[in-house]
């Protein structure tokens, strides 16, 4: 049983426009949700995370939405780059460490 | 500037011949991951230690596969013998975990090593 489910397996976005990458989970206790950033032939990088106890982070054009009831949350890339080309992963941790199955983004100028 | 290393970067073998790759974790950190990277699977979790006890290593093949952390700054993940099955870029993450009950919040990959068995 996956326990996290991340969704679309891929994304093509116009440069400028905004990249939304949603995950679910299962597990209710899992209290930490962090997302990383693969560049190809790199390994993944922490990017950003959150805990349960705010529906909202942003650090520059990167933010992620938390939907506790709905055990989901979704990062957004606002401003999309191509630089921002890479495989995003959702996590959540608590207990166990699970990584969602990733999605590939391209920014095309 | 602190980071995991792994070696080697490539490792190309033939089947059946024993394969082991090493990593050194950032210093200070108390747990170790090994991941397995593929293209079908994504990013599958192998083993996981914490102050160089295995904690899990429920997704790794006991038949052929083996990891340890011989001391603090070396774990090693041996793959003996090795199937073409196994190609696929292994990871090495570090963390530092506090609360004996949690997995460690942030994980620091290494660059990975490329395996192909022939």
């Amino acid at each position: 049983q996956q326990q996290v489910k991340q969704s679309p397996q891929s994304l093509i976005v116009q440069k400028g426009g905004i990249s939304i990458i949603n995950c679910a989970y299962e597990n209710t206790a899992f209290d930490y949700f962090p997302w990383y950033q693969q560049f190809p032939g790199k390994g993944p990088a922490l990017l950003i995370a959150i805990r349960p106890d705010v529906s909202e982070k942003k650090e520059g054009r990167f933010t992620i939405s938390f939907n506790k009831s709905a055990k989901q949350f979704s990062l957004h890339i606002m401003d999309s780059q191509p630089g921002d080309s890479a495989t995003y992963f959702c996590a959540a941790t608590g207990n166990q460490f699970y990584f969602g199955t990733g999605t590939s983004l391209t920014v095309i100028p | 500037d602190a980071r995991v290393t792994q070696t080697p970067r490539h490792k190309v073998t033939e089947m059946g011949q024993e394969v082991t790759m090493r990593c050194q974790p950032i210093l200070g950190h108390n747990t170790v991951f090994w991941y397995r990277q593929t293209m079908m699977q994504g990013l599958e979790l192998l083993a996981y230690f914490r102050n160089r006890a295995p904690l899990d290593d429920s997704g790794m093949p006991k038949d052929r596969f083996s990891a340890e952390m011989p001391d603090a700054t070396l774990a090693t993940l041996k793959i003996q013998p090795s199937e073409p099955r196994d190609s696929a870029v292994y990871f090495c993450a570090s963390g530092l975990v506090n609360d004996g009950h949690r997995y460690t919040d942030t994980q620091y990959f290494g660059p990975g090593t490329r395996l192909t068995v022939l």
